[in-house]
């Protein structure tokens, strides 16, 4: 059974500092990560996509993948109230769905 | 570009009968998947469709079916309405996975009473 695991939070970080969001996978075949915001009563909006192993910046998020630990992270610098919401790690194994983590609730407090 | 746009987005059935969703993908993408997100069990998939064939399904009963239309876009349908489907269903469009991106439509709240 493939799992994504994730910290349900909720995660507090003040205004302006950084916030740490983790996932691990279970499937070593998975290829594709992604992480998704989702607003309380909206969809989810696909913040990063990250395929090989390193560092990915956009703007104040970074995605980490670790292929070997099975390990993804998304980092948030500069975080700001209106990023308070629900971060889900997604994952792609070569098939064509994707499984999903059940989220990190993030507070950012200003 | 014209995102994901589901329809309805809002629907309240009664047990027992049967329901029809709409998702019409970002224009260009041939993929669609469909998923279902409770409080509970969080996103699960239910199906994907690329060029009107389903190519992969999920761990749904029967009573959940879906297809594709020549133009994309695509339907799912539940029938016989359980309490246990309320739920948002999400549609996501993707050019052609794995190893690209899913962009979700805002949803159909669905409400069985």
């Amino acid at each position: 059974q493939k799992e994504v695991e994730q910290n349900s939070g909720p995660l507090s970080v003040p205004e302006g500092a950084i916030a740490s969001l983790n996932c691990t996978y279970s499937d070593r075949g998975s290829q594709s990560f992604f992480w998704y915001r989702q607003y309380s009563g909206k969809s989810p909006e696909l913040i990063m996509s990250i395929y090989s192993n390193g560092d990915k910046e956009d703007g104040r998020f970074t995605a980490q993948l670790n292929k070997a630990s099975q390990y993804v992270s998304l980092l948030i610098r500069d975080s700001q109230p209106s990023d308070s919401a629900t971060y889900l790690c997604a994952v792609r194994a070569g098939s064509y769905q994707l499984t999903f983590g059940k989220g990190t609730k993030l507070s950012v407090i200003p | 570009k014209a995102g994901v746009t589901q329809t309805p987005r809002y629907l309240i059935k009664t047990r027992g009968q049967q329901v029809t969703l709409s998702c019409s993908p970002i224009s260009g993408h041939r993929s669609v998947s469909w998923y279902q997100q409770t409080p509970g069990q969080g996103l699960q998939f239910l199906f994907e469709y690329f060029s009107e064939t389903q190519r992969n399904k999920g761990n749904f009963p029967g009573r959940f079916s879906g297809r594709q239309f020549s133009n994309s876009r695509s339907e799912m349908n539940v029938s016989t309405l359980e309490l246990g489907d309320s739920a948002l269903y999400l549609c996501a469009s993707s050019e052609n996975p794995p190893n690209t991106e899913a962009f979700f439509g805002q949803g159909t709240r669905l409400t069985v009473v």
